[in-house]
């Protein structure tokens, strides 16, 4: 049973028009990341909640928002998709920080930009 | 800032072969690092993670090796499968205050029936 899914699985938007792709998860984890993964590169984390203590990487576009509404939810906003921004969008969760806690990912959303 | 580094990029092998994967990273003060397999457009499954305090830990025909002092961790697949064929990357977690994963790249896996 998919523990951290993704919706969409694919989502194809225009360029400049608001995105918004979903997450949720059955674990009850407490932390929640978003991660950009371009093609044949290493996943980079855009950002990370802690229950509801946002944490944004230094190098995140201020482009990139996102929400979490509820322990089950978060979802990631792009204000104004650009080219560069057409990727593979990674949610992943883990109980809390400990080094015993293994990050769980979803299956992605693909997002192309025309 | 952690770099990790992943040799080879590619690797292909006939079925039935054993392999190494090799993973390494700058920085050792490390928590714990953690192996995934990414299959073509989905996301990572986690496969092993091996604590800072540990040497090996394994799940199956996979064992991953730590050696945190040297930066080095090292993924062997025994008896390789058609169905092993994926990409195959690590992240070591940092210690501290710092929370992200830091990924290396991967290594393209591909068994050869």
């Amino acid at each position: 049973d998919a523990m951290v899914i993704q919706n969409p699985r694919y989502q194809v938007t225009q360029f400049g028009k608001p995105v918004t792709l979903s997450c949720s998860q059955t674990l009850n984890h407490n932390v929640m990341y978003w991660y950009q993964q371009k093609s044949s590169q290493a996943p980079k984390l855009l950002f990370h909640y802690y229950d509801k203590d946002f944490n944004n990487e230094a190098d995140t576009p201020d482009n990139f928002q996102s929400r979490r509404p509820n322990t089950s939810f978060c979802f990631l906003d792009i204000r104004s998709p650009g080219l560069g921004d057409a990727a593979m969008y990674l949610c992943a969760t883990s109980r809390d920080f400990g080094g015993r806690e293994p990050q769980h990912f979803g299956d992605g959303t693909r997002l192309s930009i025309l | 800032k952690q770099e990790v580094t992943q040799i080879p990029a590619a690797l292909s092998v006939p079925e039935g072969e054993n392999l190494v994967l090799n993973c390494s990273f700058t920085d050792s003060a490390i928590y714990n690092l953690q192996w995934f397999r990414q299959d073509p457009g989905k996301g990572l499954t986690s496969l092993l993670l091996i604590q800072s305090s540990q040497r090996e830990q394994t799940s199956g025909r996979l064992n991953a090796s730590l050696d945190k002092s040297s930066g080095r961790s090292t993924l062997y697949i025994a008896a390789s499968q058609p169905g092993d064929s994926a990409t195959y990357l690590c992240a070591p977690k940092p210690s501290g205050s710092a929370r992200q994963l830091t990924f290396g790249s991967g290594t393209q896996l591909t068994v050869l029936p």
